[in-house]
Formats: structure tokens, C-alpha cells, sequence
């Protein structure tokens, strides 16, 4: 019973290229977020939805554009993959001025070659 | 916007020893704080979560704090262990109406045998 979910694990693949990660979370929580970590194990938010709305987004490259069909889901598209995307992305979940805290999925290794 | 710095970057303690992690906040309309265990290319695990209104919770030999007045949180680490070798983060939000949490750099703790 994951409670945040991310696919792939691993994504490897070359420059220019277009690709997505997908996040589903099934802890009923009402808002969901895209973290970054970069080489320096540094984690800094990138996007946060909360009701499916856009909430944050902290000067990311327009090629990241997130995505949530519904409250249990949010998705990272990313255009013209650069070396420098390379990082772990984590997905997260929280539920909205409740004291519970964050849920962090597994994380998802980027390879930009 | 919160803030948050954790010392030391790493720490090396012989096994067996007592140790405290340090964190501070810049916001002390801190709404959660919460301590996260990250092991080498894994995901976050949460430890614990000091909700707004609490000082301290506890879990097994862990005990993490929450000063909101000075803007300090500790995480005490009873009898250290091999295993418990890891980065530990914290992190925090900034009030009841934050859609984000803010994390620290982290500190690297070894636990040597």
C-alpha cells in the first residue's frame, strides 16, 4: 500500500528529448508538490497543486510543466531535457492546514546524457 | 519565506554515543516540523513531526524538540547505531497558510562500529 507513488524509478536518456513522471498518491490529501534534488542533495520545491490549482511555482524553466487531472494525481512533463534537469525528483503529498505532515514518494533519478 | 539551516553538515560518532542534530528556522510561525531520514539514493523517510501547537514528540530512541520562540528544533538520537548512518533533514513550513516545506541542508551522520 504505497502511499506516494512515482514512476520510473530510473529514467535515463538524452538531450533535447521530452519526458514525463507521473505521481498518484492514495492518502485522500488534497495537495500535492514536485521537489528537486540537485547534486548537493539539496532539496528545493519546484511546483506545489492544491485542488488541482496551481499554487507555487519557483522560477522553474517553462520546459517543466506540471500537471494534476485530479486531487490524487500530479504529473512533471519536461521539454528539451538539458544536462543540468539531471537530479532526483520527488513527488509529496500533504493535506492543506492539517497537522500530518508531508508524505514523500521514492523519488525519481534523472539521467540527462 | 522560511528559512532553514541545519549544523553540523556532518558529524562521526563511535557507536553507542548519545547525539543531538541542530536546526533553525527563520519563521517562527512555524506551522510543522519535521524530520526526515534520507539513506544513500533512497527516498525521505519522516521520523517525526512536531505539529504548531507541541514541544516534542518522540519515537523509540528519537526525541526531536520545537522552540518556535527561538527558532530552534533539536533531534536527540539515543545509543546511536551502525544503521542509523544516514542523512537526517528538517524541515519546516511557515504557518497555517504555507503550501510548501522548507528543508535544511541536511546533516551526515556516520556511526562508526
Amino acid at each position: 500500500d504505497t502511499a506516494v507513488s512515482q514512476t520510473p524509478k530510473y529514467l535515463v536518456t538524452q538531450m533535447g528529448n521530452d519526458k514525463s513522471i507521473k505521481c498518484e498518491q492514495n492518502l485522500g490529501h488534497d495537495t500535492m508538490y514536485w521537489y528537486k534534488q540537485d547534486s548537493k542533495k539539496f532539496l528545493k520545491i519546484m511546483f506545489s497543486y492544491n485542488n488541482k490549482e496551481l499554487i507555487i511555482n519557483e522560477t522553474v524553466p517553462n520546459r517543466f510543466s506540471p500537471k494534476s487531472p485530479d486531487k490524487a494525481h500530479l504529473n512533471l512533463h519536461i521539454n528539451s531535457l538539458e544536462l543540468g534537469d539531471s537530479a532526483v525528483y520527488f513527488c509529496a503529498s500533504s493535506q492543506f492546514r492539517a497537522n500530518y505532515g508531508y508524505t514523500f514518494g521514492s523519488g525519481t533519478r534523472l539521467t540527462v546524457v | 519565506k522560511q528559512e532553514v539551516t541545519q549544523i553540523p553538515a556532518a558529524l562521526s560518532v563511535p557507536e553507542g554515543e548519545n547525539l543531538v542534530l541542530n536546526c533553525s528556522f527563520t519563521d517562527s510561525a512555524i506551522y510543522n516540523l519535521q524530520w526526515f531520514r534520507q539513506d544513500p539514493g533512497k527516498g525521505l523517510t519522516s521520523l517525526l513531526l512536531i505539529q504548531s501547537s507541541q514541544r516534542e514528540q518522540t519515537s523509540g530512541r528519537l526525541n526531536a524538540s520545537l522552540d518556535k520562540s527561538s527558532g530552534r528544533s533539536t533531534l536527540y538520537i539515543a545509543a546511536s547505531q551502525p544503521g542509523d548512518s544516514a542523512t537526517y533533514l528538517c524541515a519546516g513550513d511557515s504557518g497555517a497558510g504555507s503550501y510548501q516545506l522548507t528543508f535544511g541542508k541536511g546533516t551526515k551522520l556516520s556511526v562508526i562500529p
